[in-house]
């Protein structure tokens, strides 16, 4: 199956710095890519979709300068938390769908990065 | 608006005790139905998927049947053991980008 590996799996920084979370399709093109955030023992909450060459659709009450979202290839995006601070500390999550696929498409999950902000 | 319900964890059962995880639906459209684990530390995988009324979708030992009458797609397994352990989502999608995903529920299986 496809996989998509995200990096780093964790950091830890201080408040006030900024983080950059890779996601990365490994054997397939993923036009568009979503960053989704958990919080313990919560579901997963939709932040953005990263669409390849155009600008990411954040969801509401998403921060666009707070979490800014790159996708410059069609197996890279990025997520980069600026200024981070404790509220930021969370399980970030990446995932993407094979290009083509619609109704029955399924999503393919990084590993995940939990950012713990100091 | 299109929603995923899923029973409240944790469940806790002892090894080759029947597992039923309970997910209802709501959805405008027609989805088609996932299930994801979640082992700790780790992102989530597919675990089995149903895409119209009826299918039964079925990996590792676990099953789930889309229930259009009953909007349901409830996830089953005869005999669990410690390895399966984890954190179980259910989601939809109904062919946009976007899907819906669970609250989840932890499985806790004891030796």
């Amino acid at each position: 199956g496809a996989v998509v590996s995200q990096h780093p799996s964790r950091v830890i920084c201080k408040s006030g710095t900024s983080v950059k979370i890779e996601c990365r399709s490994l054997d397939f093109q993923a036009t568009t890519m979503f960053w989704y955030r958990q919080f313990p023992k919560q579901s997963l909450m939709l932040m953005a979709t990263s669409n390849e060459g155009s600008k990411a659709t954040y969801e509401q009450g998403v921060e666009k300068d707070k979490f800014l979202i790159n996708h410059a290839s069609l197996t890279l995006s990025t997520l980069t938390v600026t200024s981070a601070h404790p509220e930021d500390s969370s399980f970030y999550i990446c995932s993407a769908r094979v290009f083509g696929s619609l109704n029955t498409g399924e999503l393919f999950f990084g590993e995940g990065s939990r950012l713990t902000v100091l | 608006g299109d929603s995923v319900t899923q029973m409240e964890g944790p469940v806790t059962l002892s090894e080759e005790a029947f597992l039923t995880i309970n997910c209802t639906y709501t959805a405008t459209g027609y989805p088609s139905l996932f299930w994801y684990v979640q082992y700790p530390g780790e992102g989530l995988q597919l675990l089995l998927k149903a895409t119209k009324a009826d299918d039964k979708g079925s990996n590792k030992g676990f099953e789930a049947t889309y229930r259009k009458e009953t909007t349901s797609f409830h996830l089953e397994k005869g005999s669990v053991q410690v390895s399966d352990s984890a954190v179980y989502f259910c989601a939809q999608t109904t062919g946009t980008y976007k899907y819906i995903f669970g609250t989840g529920t932890r499985l806790k299986v004891l030796a």
